[in-house]
C-alpha cells in the first residue's frame, strides 16, 4: 500500500531563510503528489499539486515542490521564509491514481519561523 | 463557490449525549470524505462516500459512529453516545472522482465532549 513519510515534526527556520520540507512517497507507480497547509484553527487548503507534465510546480504564497521519480521524493520549498509561513504542512498522494479516490496523507510537520 | 460547509464550528456537549455533525460539499464534487484530527492521533480517515455510497468506512472508530450522505449536497457523521475521547476537530472534504484536483477541505467542526 502507498504510504508518505514527512522527515521531521517540527522545523523551526529564521524569517528570511530556505524552507524545505521533506516527503517521500512509496510507490513505484507516479502517484497524483500534493502539499497541503494548515493554519492554526483552520482547515487545509491546497498549496500546491504535481498530476503530469512539469516536474517542478509552483504554489501559492512562493512556495514550490518538484517530483523527482527516482528520489521518489515532492520536497517544498520556499527561498525567503516570511514570518506567516508558520503553519503545519501536510503532504499527501493518491494511492493509487484511479484505484480508490483516497489520498494518504503524511503526519505532517509543523513549521516556526523565528524573528 | 462556497467552498465546503460544515456546521456547527463549534459543538460542546455532554458525556453521553447524541452529536451530528453536517457537510455539504462543493456543488459537483462526487466523492466526501470525513476525517478526525487530534493532537495524538493527527489526521485520521473516518469513511468516504464516492457518488453518496460509502466506500471504506474501516476508519470509523466504533459503532457510536455513523455516518450518511442521502444526496449528493448533504452528509452528516453522528456519535451515540458521545465520550470525551471523541473530542477533536472534524473536517469533511469533497473531490472530484480521479483526485486531479486534490481534496477540498471544510473549515472543521471542533467537538468538545465534557
Amino acid at each position: 500500500a502507498q504510504s508518505v513519510t514527512q522527515l521531521g515534526s517540527h522545523v523551526s527556520v529564521s524569517e528570511g531563510a530556505l524552507v524545505l520540507l521533506r516527503c517521500n512517497y512509496s510507490s513505484s507507480v507516479p502517484p497524483y503528489l500534493f502539499w497541503y497547509v494548515q493554519y492554526p484553527n483552520q482547515g487545509l487548503q491546497l498549496l500546491l499539486k504535481y498530476t503530469t507534465g512539469a516536474t517542478l510546480v509552483k504554489g501559492i504564497n512562493g512556495f514550490e515542490a518538484e517530483f523527482k521519480k527516482s528520489e521518489t521524493s515532492f520536497h517544498l520549498t520556499k527561498p525567503s521564509a516570511h514570518m506567516s509561513d508558520a503553519a503545519e504542512y501536510f503532504c499527501a498522494v493518491s494511492d493509487p491514481v484511479g484505484a480508490t479516490n483516497k489520498l494518504i496523507f503524511g503526519t505532517g510537520t509543523l513549521l516556526a519561523v523565528q524573528p | 463557490d462556497a467552498g465546503v460547509i460544515q456546521s456547527p464550528r463549534h459543538e460542546v456537549t455532554e458525556m453521553g449525549q447524541e452529536v451530528t455533525l453536517r457537510c455539504k460539499p462543493i456543488s459537483g464534487h462526487n466523492s466526501l470524505f470525513w476525517y478526525r484530527q487530534t493532537m495524538m492521533r493527527g489526521l485520521e480517515l473516518l469513511i468516504y462516500f464516492n457518488n453518496n455510497v460509502p466506500i471504506d468506512d474501516s476508519g470509523m472508530p466504533e459503532d457510536r459512529f455513523s455516518a450518511k450522505m442521502p444526496n449528493a449536497s448533504f452528509s452528516t457523521l453522528k456519535i451515540q453516545p458521545s465520550e470525551p475521547r471523541d473530542s477533536a476537530v472534524y473536517f469533511c472534504a469533497s473531490s472530484v472522482q480521479g483526485l486531479a484536483g486534490g481534496y477540498t477541505f471544510g473549515s472543521g467542526t471542533r467537538l468538545t465532549v465534557v
